[in-house]
């Protein structure tokens, strides 16, 4: 069973902000959180890692609270080619990529 | 720098027969991963090969087989196909094994394989 537990789906508007959270309790102490972004029938793809505070990259933002027991994973101006299913795991998790539910994200006109 | 690379892309078979799938992984990269996606299941590890050895495997049939070069190109070989191994089968790569999750896996665009 995946580590992580994320809200199903979510639904935005382009060129809102999208903000994912996740919660992972039972982080250990080595353990780094990384987002996954997945289309039908395509493999994950990739979005950004971290370990604590923030981290930001070209696509997203991660921001990650001092206890490390969740992640919010921040979309700035999503547009319809960012409706996909993101994934949030950490640690050993991540190297077999065990996912849990995943969000679904819905981005409309 | 490209990416990872999967050959081929499309495949059919037929029940009994046996097929071969190639990676070639991002280069400088020796970590290779095999991963079966299919809408029922979602995506489960199949095995993680590094520096040509096997490091971990997941819970498949040896009828699902890899290996992987000097060159780290992996390859992974399904023998007596059955009608349930239909599926998309994914490669990832990294520059080292996973580990805690500190290695990024950049994945390639799957071998679609058809079992008729």
């Amino acid at each position: 069973l995946a580590k992580t537990t994320q809200p199903i789906s979510m639904d935005s508007y382009e060129g809102q902000e999208v903000n994912i959270t996740c919660s992972h309790n039972n982080i250990a102490t080595n353990d780094y959180i990384t987002w996954y972004q997945q289309f039908p029938s395509q493999g994950p793809r990739f979005i950004i890692q971290g370990y604590k505070t923030k981290v930001t990259n070209e696509v997203a933002s991660l921001f990650i609270p001092a206890d490390r027991k969740s992640s919010t994973l921040s979309l700035p101006r999503v547009s319809l080619s960012d409706t996909a299913v993101y994934y949030c795991l950490v640690g050993e998790d991540t190297d077999k990529l065990i996912f849990g539910t995943g969000t679904r994200l819905q981005v409309f006109p | 720098k490209a990416g990872v690379t999967q050959t081929p892309r499309y495949l059919i078979k037929t029940r009994g027969q046996q097929v071969t799938l190639s990676c070639s992984p991002i280069s400088g990269h020796r970590s290779v991963s095999w991963y079966q996606q299919t809408p029922g299941q979602g995506l489960q590890f199949l095995f993680e090969y590094f520096s040509e050895t096997q490091r971990n495997k997941g819970n498949f049939p040896g009828r699902f087989s890899g290996r992987q070069f000097s060159n780290s190109r992996s390859e992974m070989n399904v023998s007596t196909l059955e009608l349930g191994d239909s599926a998309l089968y994914l490669c990832a790569s990294s520059s080292h094994p996973p580990s805690g999750g500190l290695e990024t896996q950049y994945f390639g665009p799957g071998t679609r394989l058809l079992v008729l």
